[in-house]
């Protein structure tokens, strides 16, 4: 069974203030996803990483892949209360996507 | 363009009845997941539709099946209810199969089921 942890499962922080999201795996995945979802509402998807050791950088946000391919991290600069929502990890590989156990991100004025 | 549409957005129903809960993908797309989701379990994946077909499964018992239709539309369904099957059901579209984690996933707002 392929199981994605991600850490930390909740994290309350000020507008301003910098984060990191971690997702870990003991599987290698051919691709990683990241999702946020906000309440009442599904998952919209972020980024996409393929190659081992990639970063891509979406505006504040920067994803990287694992070398090994079986983590991934997100870092969030100066957040911002619209980054509010639960961050959603997933697996691909060749058949399945798996989920993330989500990190809850809280950012307050 | 429409997004994906999951009806009904709630419903309550009793031990042991069944529910069948409706989405329709964005068009175009020929994939369909299903997901549960709980605050304890996270998303867990129930099942994915391609071109009619049930392409992969996950761990759950019989009670929960699905189907899609020829115009990608596609229905689940629970029988006998149990207390734990309340939760967020989420659906969730893409142009090719999801398992392959390149694409896209477009989600549904989701059916919030509550069994009493």
């Amino acid at each position: 069974t392929q199981l994605l942890e991600q850490s930390p499962q909740f994290l309350s922080i000020q507008e301003g203030e910098n984060l990191t999201v971690y997702c870990n795996s003991s599987s290698v995945f051919s691709s990683l996803q990241w999702y946020r979802q906000e309440p009442g509402e599904g998952p919209v998807l972020l980024v996409t990483v393929v190659t081992g050791g990639e970063v891509k950088k979406l505006k504040r946000l920067t994803f990287q892949f694992g070398d090994a391919r079986k983590d991934s991290s997100l870092h969030i600069t100066a957040a911002q209360p619209g980054d509010t929502g639960l961050y959603l990890c997933a697996g691909g590989t060749a058949s399945k996507l798996t989920f993330g156990t989500g990190t809850r991100l809280q950012v307050t004025l | 363009k429409a997004g994906v549409t999951q009806t009904p957005r709630y419903l309550i129903k009793t031990r042991g009845q069944q529910v069948t809960l409706s989405c329709s993908p964005i068009s175009g797309h020929r994939s369909v997941s299903w997901y549960q989701q709980t605050p304890g379990q996270g998303l867990q994946f129930l099942f994915e539709y391609f071109s009619e077909t049930q392409r992969n499964k996950g761990n759950f018992p019989g009670r929960f099946s699905g189907r899609q239709f020829s115009n990608s539309r596609s229905e689940m369904n629970v029988s006998t209810l149990e207390l734990g099957d309340s939760a967020l059901y989420l659906c969730a579209s893409s142009m090719g199969l999801a398992g392959v984690g390149t694409g896209e996933l477009f989600f549904g707002e989701g059916s919030r089921l509550t069994v009493l």
